[in-house]
């Protein structure tokens, strides 16, 4: 089975300049996370998605960050316009409606110069 | 603001070493997961743990949950160079879909 698929990998950027990552989930997986970790620390959650629908987003800059999970499958998370302190690792996961564990990919490196 | 503290923060020990790793927080939650995380990519499930007071154990791995479950332990026993890694806890409310993670620990096990 094949896991999270996260695109892409590692991704450097001048500040003010957008930027957009995307996820596959597993298959069948219908919640979908998208987290921010930055150096040796835990990840921090930017939004949760049930299907289509965006059921926790409280820890989203929305000012300069939006995701979107068109037909309750992919996902693409968005920076614009990226800053310095943007700079992480930003991992999706995704579950299953029928168990509490979440499968990580492996995140995109985001530099901002 | 990591509501989950870890301690320590990095570990460096040599291979054959007993360590214990600590999850302590203020807040009750209705289960605890540790994960293991390897350079270059995301975090793995270990273990989860739902009763206060309850120990799991995983090969050389011995998980424990405080009995207020409030804080958690990890303990591995003869560690091995393959068991480097950060190691994070999270903890739930309610359901596992609402993590709160730790500030992890980084564990270095030397040849």
């Amino acid at each position: 089975e094949a896991g999270v698929v996260q695109s892409p990998r590692y991704k450097i950027i001048e500040k003010k300049q957008p930027v957009a990552f995307w996820c596959n989930p597993i298959s069948g997986h219908n919640t979908l996370y998208w987290y921010l970790q930055n150096l040796g620390q835990g990840p921090e959650l930017l939004i949760r998605y049930e299907n289509e629908e965006a059921v926790d987003d409280s820890q989203l800059p929305k000012d300069r960050f939006s995701a979107e999970r068109l037909k309750g499958v992919d996902s693409t998370l968005k920076i614009q316009p990226a800053e310095l302190g943007d700079s992480a690792v930003y991992l999706c996961a995704s579950s299953s409606g029928g168990e509490d564990t979440q499968y990580f990919g492996p995140g995109t490196r985001l530099t901002v110069l | 603001t990591q509501l989950l503290e870890q301690s320590p923060q990095f570990l460096s020990i040599q291979e054959g070493e007993n360590l214990t790793v600590y999850c302590n927080s203020s807040s009750v939650f209705s289960s605890l997961q540790w994960y293991r995380q390897e350079p270059g990519e995301g975090p793995v499930l270990l273990v989860t743990v739902v009763t206060g007071g309850e120990v799991k154990k995983l090969k050389r791995l011995t998980f424990q949950f405080g009995d207020a479950r409030k804080d958690s332990s990890l303990h591995i026993t003869a560690a091995q160079p393959g068991d480097t890694g950060l190691y994070l806890c999270a903890g739930a409310r309610g359901s596992a879909r609402q993590l709160t993670f730790g500030s992890g620990t980084q564990l270095t096990v030397l040849p």
